[in-house]
């Protein structure tokens, strides 16, 4: 069964604090993608990832970088926190580049900065 | 204007009720169209590809009207565990995948 690993579901963070989300994918894509989740506003790209060591920016990438330093790992990093970030954070891979194959979701990470 | 619009709902039916909803995207160069769905506090899976011909699994049917450029989901025989939030994501030519905020159905019995 295919698996997409986010290492937290909920977290609580302060404004300026560094945050690291991590994603683990089993299932050998070489396609990886971080989103944001928010209510009247569908899912967001923030930034996709093709290859090991290989990042690109998605729709709103201000204030996110990420890492992808092997292939089933990729991780999102907010460098300094803000109350806006608060969000619901979605990792997926694919076996395809993006839009032509099934995407595969991780559980989500819920943040909450105060 | 958004790239995938849809109508939030919720659409709250009966059971056995059939219920049916649409989805306007404004490329009219998107490629490819899906439905996913998302239970509350899940994350989305695939429900099902939408093709030019239009295409049925089990009790869903997706439909894609390029003139009008919108996609629908129709759910027939509706059951308590069809309740979910059906989210549309169209693929634009340069493989962009847009989604929309979703559509929530409630089934009651």
């Amino acid at each position: 069964d295919v698996k997409v690993t986010q290492s937290s579901r909920y977290l609580v963070k302060r404004t300026g604090e560094k945050v690291f989300l991590e994603c683990v994918q089993d299932m050998d894509h070489e396609n990886m993608f971080w989103y944001r989740q928010d209510p009247g506003l569908g899912l967001r790209l923030i930034y996709f990832s093709y290859d090991v060591k290989m990042k690109e920016k998605g729709d709103i990438p201000e204030g996110y970088s990420v890492s992808r330093e092997k292939k089933e790992r990729f991780s999102l990093i907010l460098e300094s926190a803000s109350t806006n970030q608060t969000s619901m954070y979605l990792c997926a891979s694919s076996r395809t580049t993006q839009g032509t194959g099934e995407l595969f979701f991780g559980e989500g990470s819920r943040l909450t900065v105060l | 204007r958004k790239e995938v619009e849809q109508d939030p709902g919720p659409f709250n039916v009966p059971e056995g009720a059939t219920v049916a909803f649409n989805c306007t995207y404004s490329n009219s160069a998107s490629q490819s169209f899906f439905w996913y769905r998302q239970d509350c506090r899940k994350e989305p899976k695939l429900l099902m590809s939408v093709y030019s011909s239009g295409n049925e699994d089990g009790r869903f049917t997706a439909q894609l009207n390029r003139a009008s450029q919108y996609i629908s989901l129709l759910i027939r025989d509706s059951k308590l565990s069809d309740s979910a939030t059906y989210l549309c994501v169209v693929n634009s030519p340069s493989y962009k995948l847009s989604f929309g905020a979703g559509t929530t159905v409630t089934v009651r019995a």
